[in-house]
């Protein structure tokens, strides 16, 4: 099993462009969700999924969208980049609806902002 | 709404010698504690966790207490050695809009001076 998988691992955007940053994992597990860590401040949960077609909001929600088509992917999409979205992004999933289980990270995508 | 708190945000010890990391959380319906450590450049790993049925929970010279109570929770490392060197981070369950998430603390960075 390749766990959870994350691409680009690095990128560089102009402030108001767009991009999707790709997680996918092949445990079949239900639950999934995005991080964003910044320093000092540990890792905030931006959106999370209990399953496919059902995501909800995280602690800091604003200037991201996510959906969840399939069991495997949770795409993570920027609208409108912005400098304060520069940040180390992390996805990660688990067997359980967030109840008790492991989180499994992938290795994170760098994003910079200009 | 839900926070978790950590502290300290930096502990310096000696090899051998204890260290202890204290958390609190604000939703009295969170279950489920977990604890990561991420070693620099890498992404967090599940080190130990419990739930709210249990008080105290322990594997090898890891060990964690909760105080529903009081609503904190400790991680305790035991003669600890330089590979324990990493950021520590707490995490709490809470409720979210329908349906439960992982909130995480800011995170403690742990140095183990040999």
């Amino acid at each position: 099993n390749a766990g959870v998988t994350q691409t680009p691992k690095f990128q560089v955007l102009k402030t108001g462009q767009s991009m999707t940053l790709q997680c996918a994992q092949d445990m079949n597990h239900e639950y999934m969700s995005w991080y964003r860590q910044d320093p000092g401040m540990g890792l905030r949960l931006i959106h999370y999924s209990v399953g496919a077609g059902i995501t909800d909001q995280g602690e800091v929600p604003n200037g991201y969208n996510v959906s969840r088509s399939t069991t495997e992917d949770f795409p993570l999409r920027l609208l409108s980049a912005a400098p304060s979205q520069t940040s180390v992004y992390f996805c990660a999933s688990s067997s359980n609806r967030g109840l008790g289980d492991t989180q499994y990270f992938g290795p994170g995508t760098r994003l910079t902002v200009l | 709404g839900e926070n978790v708190e950590q502290h300290p945000s930096t502990l310096s010890v000696q090899e051998g010698d204890s260290a202890v990391i204290k958390c609190t959380y604000s939703d009295s319906a969170s279950n489920y504690f977990p604890w990561y450590k991420q070693e620099l450049g890498k992404r967090p790993q599940l080190i130990i966790d419990i739930r709210s049925n249990v008080g105290e929970k322990k594997d090898q010279r890891i060990a964690v207490t909760l105080n529903k109570t009081a609503k904190h929770f400790s991680l305790h490392i035991t003669e600890t050695q330089p590979e324990d060197s990493a950021v520590y981070f707490c995490a709490a369950s809470s409720r979210g809009t329908s349906y439960d998430k992982v909130i995480f603390g800011p995170g403690t960075s742990l140095s183990v001076i040999p």
